[in-house]
């Protein structure tokens, strides 16, 4: 089975800019979540997705937004980038989403903001 | 709200040595624990995960980890370690399908 598929794995924007960052989870999983990582911050949770709908969301401003496909592939999006947005992001999919359920990371896209 | 403490940042073990790497947690109920690793520009890997029964649990790799509620610790262990190891390991608590992750500890393996 392939893993999860992050793209692209670089990008470099400027402050103001939008960016929408793309998720492929593992075939048969339902559930994406994405994760923030930063050196100051460590990892954080953004959002996770199940069936298209959006059932969990962690502690960021409204900038930060995601969808999830019917087939499962997800997109997030950071609208008016702060310089504070730089991070490697990180999507994970399991297979219903469970707590207690294995998450599969993806290699992540690193994001720079100048 | 949940939290999780690695309280050593870095550590440096020589190869074969045994390695032990600390995590407190700090959540309400009966945790969900996992330890994930990773390595340079990857992503995370699952190394193990306790939710009930046994407290102690084996893991991939030869890494195995003690749930200890009394002290709300959940260390990770390895009794030889390899070059391969040296990485990134987080703890992490599970609530609402949703992980918190401790800050890390880096592992330097020394020749």
């Amino acid at each position: 089975k392939a893993g999860v598929t992050q793209t692209p794995r670089y990008l470099i924007k400027t402050r103001g800019q939008q960016v929408t960052l793309s998720c492929s989870p593992i075939s048969g999983h339902r559930s994406v979540s994405w994760y923030q990582q930063t050196p100051g911050q460590g990892l954080q949770f953004l959002f996770e997705y199940f069936s298209e709908t959006q059932r969990n969301k962690g502690n960021f401003p409204g900038r930060f937004s995601g969808r999830q496909f019917s087939n499962s592939r997800s997109e997030m999006n950071v609208s008016t980038l702060e310089l504070g947005d730089s991070a490697l992001y990180l999507c994970a999919s399991s297979v219903q989403g469970a707590t207690n359920e294995k998450l599969f990371f993806g290699s992540g896209t690193q994001l720079s903001v100048l | 709200a949940q939290s999780v403490t690695q309280p050593d940042i870095h550590i440096t073990v020589s190869e074969g040595a045994s390695l032990e790497l600390r995590c407190n947690y700090s959540y309400g109920a009966t945790p969900y624990l996992f330890w994930y690793v990773q390595s340079p520009g990857q992503g995370l890997q699952l190394l193990l995960k306790y939710f009930s029964g046994d407290t102690l649990v084996q893991g991939i790799k030869g890494f195995e980890a003690e749930f200890k509620r009394s002290q709300s610790s959940f260390n990770l262990r390895k009794p030889s370690v390899h070059w391969s190891d040296a990485a990134e390991y987080f703890c992490a608590v599970g609530s609402n399908s949703k992980l918190t992750f401790g800050t890390g500890t880096r592992l330097q393996v020394t020749l």
